[in-house]
């Protein structure tokens, strides 16, 4: 089956670490995406991808950083400069960047800082 | 900036009542997005308009985008207890979500 594979499910930091989330597809879409969810918020765009070594930062990028190597891939560091990390994080993927793709989401990466 | 407001925030509903979340942008928008995401969950798309004055359906679903491509709803028919989660809309031109309308459906 097609989807989006994030892990791990459940991540613990501790003060002053940077800490990497996953998210792999194999939908052969283009595009992917970085959401941070928090209660009674919406999704909030961290970063995304249009296409292989490129990505642009979304509304809320500080204190996180992207790397896109491989179609597949897009993973996601939550750096010690994001003061407040504790959040859910989706990651998503359509087949373009243009807003007539449907965005397919992963289960989310729940992050809480220790 | 472009803002996407989405109201009400919750709504509890007998099952069998009718809901209704609207979504107004700042701007207009080129296309509109709706999905719903269960408690624990993640988003699942459930439909997108593009041309003004849309109107689509689905089962007991409608949504609507306004004449101005700047506001659009989706309203539930007798509403289901399936029918519990949040319904976000997504407004396009730059990717925005809104908040969202968390719904709860009392037996």
């Amino acid at each position: 089956d097609g989807g989006i594979t994030q892990s791990p499910k459940y991540l613990f930091r501790k003060e002053g670490q940077n800490v990497t989330l996953s998210c792999e597809q194999n939908l052969n879409h283009d595009a992917m995406y970085w959401y941070r969810q928090d209660p009674g918020q919406g999704l909030r765009l961290i970063y995304y991808s249009q296409i292989v070594n490129d990505f642009q930062k979304g509304d809320i990028a500080e204190g996180y950083s992207v790397s896109r190597e491989k179609k597949e891939s897009f993973p996601l560091t939550v750096t010690s400069a994001q003061k407040n990390p504790t959040a859910f994080y989706l990651c998503a993927s359509s087949r373009g960047i243009r807003g007539n793709q449907p965005q397919h989401f992963g289960d989310g990466t729940r992050l809480s800082i220790l | 900036g472009q803002q996407v407001m989405q109201i009400p925030q919750y709504q509890h509903v007998q099952e069998g009542e009718d809901f209704t979340t609207y979504c107004n942008s700042s701007t207009t928008l080129s296309n509109i997005q709706w999905y719903k995401q269960r408690p624990g969950g993640h988003p699942v798309f459930l439909i997108q308009l593009v041309k003004s004055g849309e109107v689509k359906k689905q089962k007991r679903l409608t949504f609507q985008f306004g004449e101005a491509k700047k506001n659009s709803s989706l309203h539930i028919t007798a509403t289901q207890t399936t029918d519990v989660g949040t319904y976000f809309c997504a407004g396009w031109g730059k990717i925005i979500f809104g908040k969202g309308t968390r719904l709860h459906i009392l037996p």
